[in-house]
């Protein structure tokens, strides 16, 4: 199994607050990834990035923002959480992406909720 | 832009029953295409892929075939067994290649 580590994996909290789910992979890979996943909607890219200080938006990303100082760590913050992000959020790492490649390798889940 | 459309679950089967999903999807060019899995309460995990026109992936009793001509990658399985009950996402990746882009998933729930 990938070295994939998120956390917090459960959390509750309440609208206004500020929210930091932290992804940590001991894999060495370039690509980090957060996706949430809500009924109806499947998976749904918020931010990534492909490499330390290198992010780019997807397509959820409103509302959000990431951080990659280290290669290891990717954060996902929520600068003031309300109701609509009550997720479960996913981090996913990939050596490499492109048209021949493009496994992910996911976390196990942050299940996120805002009151 | 890309998009991937997946039928409306849930698929409710008897266990040895033969398995379809279908995935269609909207793309530029001829992008892989993916099938994962996810197992209740964790995270996906690569199922099968192929990464270009009439390749077939496989893996584990299930395969799919990459048809250009239909733009599809429907997931089959001959005879599916209670310990396949999961969420199947199909994914391809995004023009610029730099993620995937997933379907909504489609549960699969097996029963014996």
């Amino acid at each position: 199994d990938a070295g994939i580590t998120q956390s917090p994996r459960h959390k509750v909290t309440e609208t206004g607050t500020p929210v930091t789910l932290r992804c940590h992979q001991t894999e060495n890979h370039r690509y980090m990834y957060w996706y949430r996943q809500d009924p109806g909607h499947g998976l749904r890219l918020i931010h990534y990035s492909y490499g330390v200080k290198d992010t780019d938006k997807g397509e959820v990303s409103d509302g959000y923002s990431v951080s990659r100082s280290k290669t290891e760590d990717f954060l996902l913050t929520l600068e003031s959480a309300t109701s609509s992000q009550t997720s479960v959020y996913f981090c996913a790492i990939s050596e490499k992406v492109g048209h021949n490649t493009g496994e992910l390798f996911f976390g196990e889940g942050s299940r996120l909720t805002v009151l | 832009g890309d998009s991937v459309t997946q039928m409306e679950g849930p698929v409710t089967l008897s266990e040895e029953a033969f398995l379809t999903i279908n995935c269609t999807y909207t793309a530029t060019g001829y992008p892989s295409l993916f099938w994962y899995v996810q197992y209740p309460g964790e995270g996906l995990q690569l199922l099968l892929k192929a990464t270009k026109a009439d390749d077939k992936g496989s893996n584990k009793g299930f395969e799919a075939t990459y048809r250009k001509e239909t733009t599809s990658f429907h997931l089959e399985k001959g005879s599916v067994q209670v310990s396949d009950s999961a969420v199947y996402f199909c994914a391809l990746v995004n023009q610029a290649g730099t993620a995937l882009i997933f379907g909504k998933g489609t549960t699969l729930s097996v029963s014996s």
